[in-house]
């Protein structure tokens, strides 16, 4: 049983789409991120929703949309899809201490 | 605010020999601290965290962490390396406080030569 999974793996499209990524966690948590790791690796936290509230929204532009629809799910959506956002987006959730546990990454090239 | 900053983004080190990975964290509430690691095409995860219980924290695969807070430092030791513990290490730090938010360092490469 995947504790937090992600869906796709990977996605591969073009400048100007729009696409979405989907999270589930089977943990039980109150607590869910979005997170970018660019290609040095440098982790980012984007967004966290808590109890299906969005709580963290971090200097992200707008064509990046959390939706939470309830507090085992949190999606991402993307609009007008840039060079820029070619990164891997990582899902996570944590519950008391902020332990967080991730997704394996769904791995975005836009072309 | 919090802030971590670790210490060399490559690390190289001979099978069998010491890990040292430095993480230095500033936070004006008490932290707790964590390291994650990441190996390739996968998530991040747990090695250990600290919070507020003992300042020794040990954690899986024979990792362990002191934290000294007059050093403000949480480095990331193991006394005798191995091939698969090449991977990305990442400190991390979030507040006792109640704040959601998580801050990760920039990451260290660790390879380990045979």
């Amino acid at each position: 049983d995947t504790a937090v999974s992600q869906t796709p793996k990977y996605l591969v499209t073009q400048m100007g789409n729009d696409k979405s990524i989907k999270c589930e966690q089977n943990l039980g948590h109150d607590t869910m991120y979005w997170y970018k790791q660019d290609s040095k690796k440098f982790l980012k936290i984007m967004f966290s929703y808590n109890n299906k509230e969005l709580i963290i929204n971090e200097t992200v532009p707008n064509r990046f949309s959390p939706k939470s629809p309830d507090k085992a799910h949190l999606n991402l959506h993307i609009n007008s899809l840039e060079l820029g956002d070619s990164a891997v987006y990582f899902c996570a959730s944590s519950h008391s201490e902020n332990i967080q546990y991730f997704g394996a990454g769904t791995r975005l090239s836009v072309l | 605010a919090q802030s971590v900053t670790q210490l060399g983004s490559h690390v190289s080190v001979s099978e069998g020999a010491l890990v040292l990975l430095r993480c230095n964290y500033s936070s004006s509430v008490p932290p707790y601290l964590f390291w994650y690691v990441q190996y390739p095409n996968q998530g991040l995860q747990l090695l250990l965290k600290y919070t507020s219980a003992a300042t020794l924290v040990k954690g899986i695969n024979g990792f362990e962490a002191e934290f000294k807070k007059s050093e403000t430092s949480f480095h990331l030791t193991k006394p005798s390396a191995h091939m698969s513990d090449a991977a990305e290490y990442f400190c991390a730090v979030s507040d006792q406080s109640g704040g959601f938010k998580t801050i990760f360092g920039a990451g260290t490469r660790l390879f380990v030569k045979a």
